[in-house]
């Protein structure tokens, strides 16, 4: 299944709200991970099953979407979420990643 | 839970890169176990799972060359990579889970050069 994220890159003030999207291939119902990665350090799970937010994680991070489209959104951007973000189909083996969106401050 | 990649950096052409997860915090026998690596050529691509009997499920793009194992009496698992290329070069993490891993290492660096 491949994974076609959007956009590769933004840029974002503090406070702004900052969606990213993501396209599978087929349908993934809600089969469906993002991914925080900071330089140096092991990526982290944010949301799992397209909408379930991770123990610990702030309620400014959204996922929503079934079927093929599904949307990630970080309102009230914060200095602290600058990084790559990622999606990653869990429908079907193998796994398969989007291609990251690099998420920078203006 | 922590994970953490140990092995060495460098790794010549056609030989094996080998691989170890040390876990600390949870027990290898009670959850799969995942490699996954970041290739400046395809992204992320997941690797391979080992579960906590020591069944196994491979990428159909590595099968062939992959295997994964566990070692209980450490609580650490490994990858082994035969017959390496330069397109193996990369940053190779381990994580917990099968298809949504919930923790991972930070990665380790590994050059496939002569």
């Amino acid at each position: 299944i491949q994974m076609t994220q959007s956009p590769s890159s933004l840029s974002a003030s503090v406070g702004d709200t900052v969606t990213i999207t993501c396209q599978a291939s087929q349908d993934i119902i809600t089969s469906l991970n993002w991914f925080q990665h900071k330089p140096g350090k092991a990526p982290k799970l944010l949301i799992y099953g397209a909408s379930k937010l991770e123990t610990g994680v702030p309620s400014r991070f959204r996922g929503r979407g079934s079927g093929t489209h599904f949307t990630f959104t970080i309102t009230s951007l914060q200095p602290e979420d600058v990084a790559t973000f990622y999606c990653q189909q869990s429908d079907n083996l193998p796994p398969t990643f989007g291609g990251g969106t690099k998420v920078e401050l203006k | 839970v922590l994970l953490q990649e140990s092995g060495p950096g460098l790794v010549r052409p056609s030989e094996t890169l080998s691989l170890t997860c040390t876990v600390s915090g949870d027990s290898i026998t009670s959850n799969h176990w995942s490699w996954i690596r970041q290739t400046p050529g395809k992204g992320l691509e997941w690797i391979g799972y080992v579960s906590f009997s020591g069944g196994t499920n491979y990428n159909p793009s590595l099968m062939g060359r992959v295997t994964q194992s566990l070692d209980t009496s450490n609580n650490h698992f490994s990858l082994r990579l035969a017959s390496v290329t330069a397109a193996d070069t990369g940053l190779y993490y381990c994580a917990r889970g099968k298809a949504t891993p919930d923790f991972w290492g930070q990665g380790t660096w590994v050059t496939v050069s002569s």
